[in-house]
C-alpha cells in the first residue's frame, strides 16, 4: 500500500523557519518525482514546487511566490521529501501535501505563520 | 501572467453528464500542456483522476474521462453519482518546471 505521511507542520512567527518532512513507502521513491502543493484555508490548491529523480537529475522548480525562500531536498537513503521553509510570511498559512509522481497524495500537515 | 481558468460551480443531476473545463486567460490549452485533474470532498487529501490529458489514475471509475475539447482541457463526467459532489481541480505544466492549478470548480449533484 503507497502511503504518504507528512510531518513538520506547526505555528512559527513571520519571518520564522519550518522544515517539513514526507515519509514515502509502498512504492520505489528514489524512481519517483515528488512535489509539495499548498492549500491556504478555505482556498484552491497551490502548486509549490517539485523535484525529479535523481536519474532525471534530481534538479528542483519553485512557483513564484516561493522561490528564493524555500528549498525541496529528497534523501532516496531515507525514503524521505523534504520542503525547507524559511523566512516565513503569514500568506504562506496552509496545510502542505506531498504528492508522489502522479497519482499519490499524502493527509496533509498544517503550517500557520502568526505572530 | 497567464491564469489557469475553471468554472466556479456546476451542477448535475444524478445520471447526468457533465463537462467541467480548465482554460488559460490568454492562449489554448493542448497536450503540451500535459493537463491533470483531481478531486477533493471537504477535509480531505485531493485525489488524482486523470493525469496527461486523458490518462485515468489507478482506482478511478471510468465514468470519469479526460480530453482537449477546442481550447480548453475537459474533465467529462458520465453518469454522474452522489458521491462525486466534490471540488474539482485542473493543473497545467506551463513549461520552464512550473504548474499552475487553476481555482477549482465545485460540483453540486442535485
Amino acid at each position: 500500500e503507497v502511503q504518504l505521511v507528512e510531518s513538520g507542520g506547526g505555528l512559527v512567527k513571520p519571518g520564522g523557519s519550518l522544515r517539513l518532512s514526507c515519509a514515502a513507502s509502498g512504492f520505489t521513491f528514489s524512481n519517483a518525482w515528488m512535489s509539495w502543493v499548498r492549500q491556504a484555508p478555505g482556498k484552491g490548491l497551490e502548486w509549490v514546487g517539485r523535484i525529479r529523480s535523481k536519474t532525471d537529475g534530481g534538479t528542483t522548480d519553485y512557483a513564484a511566490p516561493v522561490k528564493g525562500r524555500f528549498t525541496i531536498s529528497r534523501d532516496d537513503s531515507k525514503n524521505t521529501l523534504y520542503l525547507q521553509m524559511n523566512s516565513l510570511k503569514t500568506e504562506d498559512t496552509a496545510v502542505y501535501y506531498c504528492k508522489g509522481s502522479t497519482d499519490y497524495w499524502g493527509q496533509g500537515t498544517l503550517v500557520t505563520v502568526s505572530s | 501572467q497567464t491564469v489557469v481558468t475553471q468554472e466556479p460551480s456546476f451542477s448535475v443531476s444524478p445520471g447526468g453528464t457533465v463537462t467541467l473545463t480548465c482554460g488559460l486567460s490568454s492562449g489554448s490549452v493542448s497536450t503540451s500542456y500535459y493537463p491533470s485533474w483531481y478531486q477533493q470532498t471537504p477535509g480531505q487529501a485531493p485525489r488524482t483522476l486523470i493525469y496527461s490529458t486523458n490518462t485515468r489514475s489507478s482506482g478511478v471509475p471510468d465514468r470519469f474521462s479526460g480530453s482537449i475539447l477546442g481550447n480548453k482541457a475537459a474533465l467529462i463526467i458520465t453518469g454522474a453519482q452522489a458521491e462525486d459532489e466534490s471540488d474539482y481541480y485542473c493543473a497545467l505544466y506551463m513549461g520552464s518546471g512550473i504548474s499552475v492549478f487553476g481555482g477549482g470548480t465545485k460540483l453540486t449533484v442535485l
